[in-house]
């Protein structure tokens, strides 16, 4: 079975500018999960996408949204970039039915802002 | 979601087990005591997780005190692949299954 993937892995991009990252989940897995990693903040919770809605969120400004299609996948879109927006920026699948669901990162996009 | 408390890093030598501990107080009793860990460059990884009873998978062994306010990882014989941060993480199991609340960790080195 097919890991969960993320594109693009790297990215660049200058200061008010906008950016798209996809997640692909692992087949079947129906929750979406997105998470930033700074060296000076650590890994944060972004938001969650279950079934197409967001199930929940993180503590972020609304410049940060994401979506779910039909199949699962997950876009996260952040608008007028700044530079502390540089981050790793991974996503995680679950299956989504709650309790304990063990979540498979995908390698993350590495986003600059320049 | 409770808090934890990481030493920042850890030597162990290969071979050797490696026993990380996490303390986490404030606890609640519905809270669960997961580990992750992060390899560099790459995205986390699910290890184990307990709620009071001590666990064993094929990865790692998790031994949680009896008053739950402190726990340990035990990877029984380190290999140099281990080197990685280690997360604790408290968290109920209800509700939605995501949001995990990931603290600085313990970097582990293994050497040889």
């Amino acid at each position: 079975k097919a890991g969960v993937t993320q594109t693009p892995r790297y990215l660049i991009k200058t200061r008010g500018q906008q950016v798209t990252l996809s997640c692909s989940p692992i087949s079947g897995h129906r929750s979406v999960s997105w998470y930033q990693q700074t060296p000076g903040q650590g890994l944060q919770f972004l938001f969650e996408y279950f079934s197409e809605t967001q199930r929940n969120k993180g503590n972020f400004p609304g410049r940060f949204s994401g979506r779910q299609f039909s199949n699962s996948r997950s876009e996260m879109n952040v608008s007028t970039l700044e530079l502390g927006d540089s981050a790793l920026y991974l996503c995680a699948s679950s299956l989504g039915a709650g309790g304990f669901d063990e979540q498979f990162f995908g390698p993350g996009t590495r986003l600059t802002v320049l | 979601d409770a808090k934890t408390t990481q030493p920042p890093s850890m030597d162990c030598a290969e071979g050797r087990a490696a026993n990380l501990p996490c303390n986490h107080s404030t606890i609640s009793g519905n809270e669960y005591v997961y580990w992750y860990r992060q390899i560099h460059s790459q995205g986390p990884q699910y290890i184990i997780h307990g709620l009071k009873n001590n666990e064993t998978n094929e990865m790692a062994s998790l031994i949680i005190t009896e008053d739950r306010k402190s726990s340990t990882l035990i990877l029984p014989h380190a290999t140099l692949r281990d080197t990685a941060v280690y997360y604790c993480i408290v968290r109920v199991n209800t509700g939605t299954a995501s949001k995990l609340t990931f603290g600085t960790g313990t970097r582990l080195q293994v050497t040889l």
